[in-house]
């Protein structure tokens, strides 16, 4: 079975502090997502990675960076914590870029900042 | 622009109804197809995906989905819910590195 681990499934942080979302997946997939998820938006991507050191924008990338130094894992840093980016953050990877191959998903971090 | 339009936000049914979930796209390269499930508390999974063959795809607990393509439209349905069925469901559909996602449907069944 294919797993995605995040490190946290609940965190609060001030504004302005500097965090880090982790994520792991052991099969060994290419491609790597974050989203967040807030009701009624669905998920919105905000960045994801093809391969070990390369990413990309995806729909929201304001505030955020990323980091996927080895294949398996890719952080997401959210530089200056702020009260908009309260949400639930969500990890996925999947195997290759083919459109047929489904993502895998992780628990999820509900992250709060007050 | 690519999107996926989910029409109802919000669903309630009692136990045993008929259901049917619409979800619409507007992608146009070849297109695959996927419903995601998210049960309470736990985290997003496959429910079923479309790819090319047969338009009606069956997939677990019971569901199943049917391309048209000459309406753009992958509705989900299931003849008989059951209460475990509460959950939110996502339509997606795939860009280029990427799945485009609908704002999703929560389905309360009541029992």
């Amino acid at each position: 079975d294919v797993k995605v681990t995040q490190s946290s499934r609940y965190l609060v942080k001030r504004t302005g502090e500097k965090v880090f979302l982790e994520c792991v997946q052991d099969m060994d997939h290419e491609n790597m997502f974050w989203y967040r998820q807030d009701p009624g938006l669905g998920l919105r991507l905000i960045y994801f990675s093809y391969d070990v050191k390369m990413k990309e924008k995806g729909d929201i990338p304001e505030g955020y960076s990323v980091s996927r130094e080895k294949k398996e894992r890719f952080s997401l840093i959210l530089e200056s914590a702020s009260t908009n980016q309260t949400s639930m953050y969500l990890c996925a990877s999947r195997p290759t870029s083919g459109g047929a191959s489904e993502q895998y998903f992780g628990p999820g971090t509900r992250l709060t900042v007050t | 622009a690519q999107s996926v339009s989910q029409h109802n936000h919000h669903v309630i049914l009692s136990e045993a109804a008929s259901l049917e979930l619409g979800c619409n796209y507007s992608y146009g390269g070849t297109v695959n197809l996927f419903w995601y499930v998210q049960y309470p508390g736990q985290h997003l999974q496959l429910l079923l995906k479309y790819f090319s063959g047969d338009p009606l795809v069956k997939g677990i607990k019971g569901f199943e989905a049917e391309f048209i393509k000459s309406k753009f439209s992958f509705n989900l349905r299931k003849p008989s819910v059951q209460w475990s069925d509460t959950a939110e469901y996502f339509c997606a559909v795939n860009g280029n590195y990427q799945l485009i996602w609908g704002a999703g449907t929560k389905l309360i069944i009541k029992p």
